[in-house]
C-alpha cells in the first residue's frame, strides 16, 4: 500500500531534550515536506526537500532541522525543543512538481502529536 | 505571496441537509486549488483538486467545488451530508508547475459537525 509513515505518533518530552520524528514513504517520491498544524492556523510548512541532499526552509523553520540522505526518508529533528513547538506534525510527499499536472498532489502521513513540557 | 481564507471556522449542520464551506484565496499567479479532509485523529486526505479545465470539480464522497477566478473563490459543497462527514476541512492553494517547494498554503480550517 502506498503510504507515508511517521513515527512516533504521540510523544511527550521536556524542554531541551533532542528528539527526531521519522518520516518514510514507499512511493519513490522525489518531493517531501514537513508541516505543523495549530488550531486556527491551518498547516504551515516547516521544511521541504526536492530530492536527496536538497532541502530548503518553509515558512516556519526556526528550531527545526531536516536531512535527506535517502530518497524514502525525511526525518525532522528538534535539537532543543521548546513548549512553543507543541503541535501536530505532518510529513507529506509527492512526485517532483512540474513533472505532470498531478504531481502537485501531496500524500500525507497520519501525523505526530508532540507535547513539549 | 499566497493566502487562503476560510470564512467559517465551524459549521454545524443537520444530517441530510446541504452544506457549503467557503474558501477565498489571493495570489498574483495562476494557482492549483485543493480541498483536504481530516477525520478525527487521522491525517489529511485529498477530497478534490482543481488543476485546469472545467471549473466545477467533483471529488470523493459526493463533494464538489467550483473555481471562480473573478471572485478568487473555491467553495466546497455537498447536497446531503451524513454523520460520517463530521471532520475538519482545509482549503489549500499551490503555485504553478515547477514553482519552488510545491508548497501548499492552507486556510485555517472549517470544522463541520453533522447532527442527527
Amino acid at each position: 500500500e502506498a503510504q507515508v509513515t511517521q513515527n512516533p505518533r504521540y510523544l511527550i518530552t521536556v524542554t531541551g531534550k533532542k528528539l527526531t520524528v521519522t518520516c518514510s514513504q514507499n512511493m519513490n517520491h522525489e518531493y517531501m515536506s514537513w508541516y505543523r498544524q495549530d488550531p486556527g492556523l491551518g498547516l504551515r510548512q516547516i521544511y521541504y526537500s526536492m530530492n536527496v541532499e536538497v532541502t530548503d526552509k518553509g515558512d516556519v523553520p526556526e528550531g527545526y532541522k531536516v536531512s535527506r540522505k535517502e530518497k524514502r526518508n525525511f526525518p525532522l529533528i528538534l535539537e532543543s525543543p521548546s513548549p512553543n513547538q507543541t503541535s501536530l506534525y505532518f510529513c507529506a510527499s509527492s512526485l517532483l512538481p512540474g513533472t505532470y499536472s498531478g504531481a502537485n498532489v501531496l500524500t500525507f502521513g497520519a501525523g505526530s502529536r508532540l507535547t513539549v513540557l | 505571496a499566497q493566502s487562503v481564507t476560510q470564512l467559517d471556522s465551524q459549521v454545524p449542520v443537520f444530517e441530510e441537509a446541504p452544506v457549503e464551506l467557503r474558501c477565498n484565496y489571493s495570489s498574483s499567479v495562476s494557482v492549483y486549488l485543493f480541498w483536504y479532509v481530516q477525520y478525527p485523529n487521522q491525517g489529511l486526505q485529498l477530497l478534490l483538486k482543481y488543476l485546469s479545465g472545467s471549473t466545477l470539480v467533483k471529488g470523493i464522497n459526493g463533494f464538489e467545488a467550483e473555481f471562480n477566478k473573478s471572485q478568487t473563490s473555491f467553495h466546497l459543497r455537498k447536497p446531503s451530508v451524513h454523520i460520517s462527514d463530521t471532520a475538519e476541512y482545509f482549503c489549500a492553494v499551490s503555485g504553478p508547475p515547477k514553482a519552488a517547494g510545491n508548497k501548499l498554503t492552507f486556510g485555517g480550517g472549517t470544522r463541520v459537525l453533522v447532527k442527527p
